[in-house]
């Protein structure tokens, strides 16, 4: 089975600071992962896809890189609104998530 | 605007059954593979099973094969996940979620439910 690790597990950030979230596959998996964002209470929403996509309605100010078994997400000067934990997934078939970065205060 | 409603959590014993259900709106549900996820409380993501937009391939998580069966009614645009011998650590919210195409290899989820809470009590 694939694992997916991501670091770190908590973020401590500033509203205006450049963050980066690393996520690691055990294997090879191309360009097929994603990052959603999770907020307290609420279903997680899709941010990027194919390592670097944007979602619908996602701010430019999130981007992703990578691929094969290093990714990373970044968030360009961080929003109040950015709070939150994120996950990453590879999704070739079966789907794996890592365990989660939460970003705070 | 797409919408995923669940339904069907609450508590039950160990060793008991559960079924769950999530009806879909504002996309042509019999197009698009679904696929339930989990979450303990204050853990994080657990894919469990998906299946394909007409409801004849499913695969399922390691750790439900065998126990939880995934399937569809496209006609009602409902999607289900009939659980048994439930253990505590099945303890979860069930999430339904969308993909944008009929089958779910090389696709993310788009869209997600706001997740049913399944309790495994002994």
């Amino acid at each position: 089975d694939i694992q997916m690790t991501q670091s770190p597990s908590t973020l401590s950030a500033s509203v205006g600071d450049r963050v980066t979230i690393t996520c690691r596959a055990s294997q090879n998996i191309g360009s097929l992962l994603a990052w959603y964002q999770q907020k307290p209470g609420k279903a997680p929403k899709l941010l990027l896809y194919k390592a670097s996509t944007l979602g619908d309605g996602v701010p430019s100010r999130f981007s992703g890189s990578g691929s094969g078994t290093e990714f990373t997400l970044t968030i360009t000067s961080l929003q109040p609104d950015d709070f939150a934990m994120y996950y990453c997934q590879k999704y070739n078939r079966y789907s794996t998530f890592g365990q989660g970065t939460k970003v705070d205060i | 605007e797409v919408q995923l409603v669940e339904s069907g959590g609450g508590v039950v014993q160990t060793g008991g059954s559960l079924r769950l259900y999530c009806t879909g709106s504002g996309f042509n549900f019999g197009n698009s593979a679904m696929s339930w996820v989990r979450q303990a409380p204050g853990k994080g993501l657990e894919w469990v099973s998906s299946i394909s937009g007409g409801g004849s391939t499913t695969i399922y998580a390691d750790s439900v094969q065998g126990r939880f069966a995934i399937s569809r009614d496209n006609s009602q645009n409902t999607l289900f996940l009939q659980m048994s011998s439930l253990r505590a650590e099945d303890t979860a919210f069930y999430y339904c979620a969308r993909y944008r195409g009929i089958t779910f290899y090389g696709l993310p989820f788009d869209d997600w439910g706001q997740g049913t809470l399944v309790t495994v009590s002994s």
